[in-house]
């Protein structure tokens, strides 16, 4: 079985800093990971997704992550905080036969100070 | 570009009721996937169909069930609705036929479906 956990439930951060929110996996075969933004009340927009290629994933709106075998995490990082990228992230992980069926982490609610 | 397309995007209904959900897939997508979000939930896999057949099944209740038509539209069938049945039900869909396309899947806006 598949499962993500993602650390800390709420991640608050000045416009400007460093946003870092964490995800760990575990999966008994090489997993598809994935990282979803969720705005109120909206759809999941993919962020970047991790296929076994490259290790360092970059993503939409400035976002980008690592895929570490040795440490089972896909940490989903950028540089400086917008205004914008206020929301709920999801950090997902599925097998190779069907990227739509997905485990979600429980999610991470970033919010950004002016 | 096209996206996928869910109706309707609110519901209400009453205990007991019938409620039915339809997801619209993005053109040339083969594979539908349904989620249940419940309120400050992750969302939960319900089940999912490759080419009108369903090719997987996760935590869905009996009450529910679910098919895929021949223009690949789908509908969600929710029977003797509870309270806690009230949930954003999204619809997802991605080409699993033609590797040529991304495979990740492309989640609809969901419906938010309230059980009074």
């Amino acid at each position: 079985a598949q499962s993500v956990t993602q650390l800390g439930s709420h991640v608050s951060v000045s416009e400007g800093a460093l946003v870092l929110l964490r995800c760990n996996y575990s999966s008994s075969v090489p997993p598809y990971l994935f990282w979803y933004v969720q705005y109120p009340n909206q759809g999941l927009q993919l962020l970047l997704k991790y296929t076994s290629a490259a290790t360092l994933v970059k993503g939409i709106n400035g976002f980008e992550a690592e895929f570490k075998k040795s440490e089972t995490s896909f940490h989903l990082t950028k540089p400086s905080a917008h205004m914008s990228d206020a929301a709920e992230y999801f950090c997902a992980v599925s097998d190779s036969a069907s990227y739509g069926k997905l485990t979600f982490g429980q999610g991470t609610i970033l919010t950004v100070h002016p | 570009a096209a996206g996928v397309i869910q109706s309707p995007r609110h519901l209400i209904k009453e205990k007991r009721e019938t409620a039915t959900l339809k997801c619209y897939p993005i053109p040339r997508h083969d594979t539908v996937y349904w989620y249940q979000q419940g309120p400050g939930q992750d969302p939960q896999f319900l089940i999912s169909f490759y080419e009108k057949m369903q090719s997987d099944k996760g935590s869905i209740p009996d009450r529910f069930s679910a098919q895929q038509f021949s223009d690949y539209h789908s509908e969600l069938n929710m029977s003797s609705l509870e309270l806690g049945d009230s949930a954003l039900y999204f619809c997802a869909s991605s080409s699993l036929r033609d590797r040529q396309m991304n495979t990740e899947a492309f989640f609809g806006q969901g419906t938010r479906l309230t059980v009074v």
